[in-house]
């Protein structure tokens, strides 16, 4: 089946960095990409979606200046939260759309802001 | 009411039970629905899609509700690797594919 690839699955950073996550679809091309958060004991809350050489459209209440995502190609959608902070500590999953119906998701990132 | 609702339990049965779990969802017009499984700290991975009345696959049975807008999933025989979070997940209106998930409903299967 189709595989998705997250990358780094773990990261530590200071407070004030900024850390950057690749999402890169293996053995197909997406044109659309879905970015997650997923903070403990809650579900996968939609971020954004990142259309392939557009601008990403971001869910009410996710700051895009916060949360930078970059679709350049068709096969890498990277997601860049700037000056990151303790409270953005979290999971963070990024799906790629296969079809109409199906999506595939990578393996995460574990975000911890120190 | 939100978009898609899930109890969240956790259900908390022994091996060899049958389980079943309901999700809501307020979209009537969705068309295809999704059951996912989450292990702690991994990637939801497909279990199940539901496109009409219902989907069966082994021991896990998945089925649609429209008039009363549920799905639910069915596990009979329940093993202790069943344990995990299941979600549910709709595609958001508008026709375009955009995974909605559930808060999850967590499943215990015990000795």
């Amino acid at each position: 089946g189709a595989v998705v690839s997250q990358h780094p699955s773990r990261v530590i950073c200071k407070s004030g960095t900024s850390v950057k996550i690749e999402c890169r679809s293996l053995d197909f091309q997406a044109t659309t990409m879905f970015w997650y958060r997923q903070f403990p004991k809650q579900s996968l809350m939609l971020m954004a979606t990142s259309n392939e050489g557009s601008k990403a459209t971001y869910e009410q209440g996710v700051e895009k200046d916060k949360f930078l995502i970059n679709h350049a190609s068709l096969t890498l959608s990277t997601l860049t939260v700037t000056s990151a902070h303790p409270e953005d500590s979290s999971f963070y999953i990024c799906s790629a759309r296969v079809s109409s119906l199906e999506a595939f998701f990578g393996q995460g990132t574990r975000l911890t802001v120190v | 009411r939100k978009e898609v609702e899930q109890d969240p339990g956790p259900f908390n049965v022994p091996e060899g039970a049958t389980v079943a779990f309901n999700c809501t969802y307020s979209n009537s017009a969705s068309q295809s629905f999704f059951w996912y499984r989450q292990d702690c700290r991994k990637e939801p991975k497909l279990l199940m899609s539901v496109y009409s009345s219902g989907n069966e696959d082994g021991r896990f049975t998945a089925q649609l509700n429209r008039a009363s807008q549920y799905i639910s999933l069915l596990i009979r025989d329940s093993k202790l690797s069943d344990s995990a979070t299941y979600l549910c997940v709709v595609p958001q209106a508008g026709g375009s594919y955009i995974p909605t998930f559930g808060r999850g409903t967590s499943l215990i299967v015990h000795p």
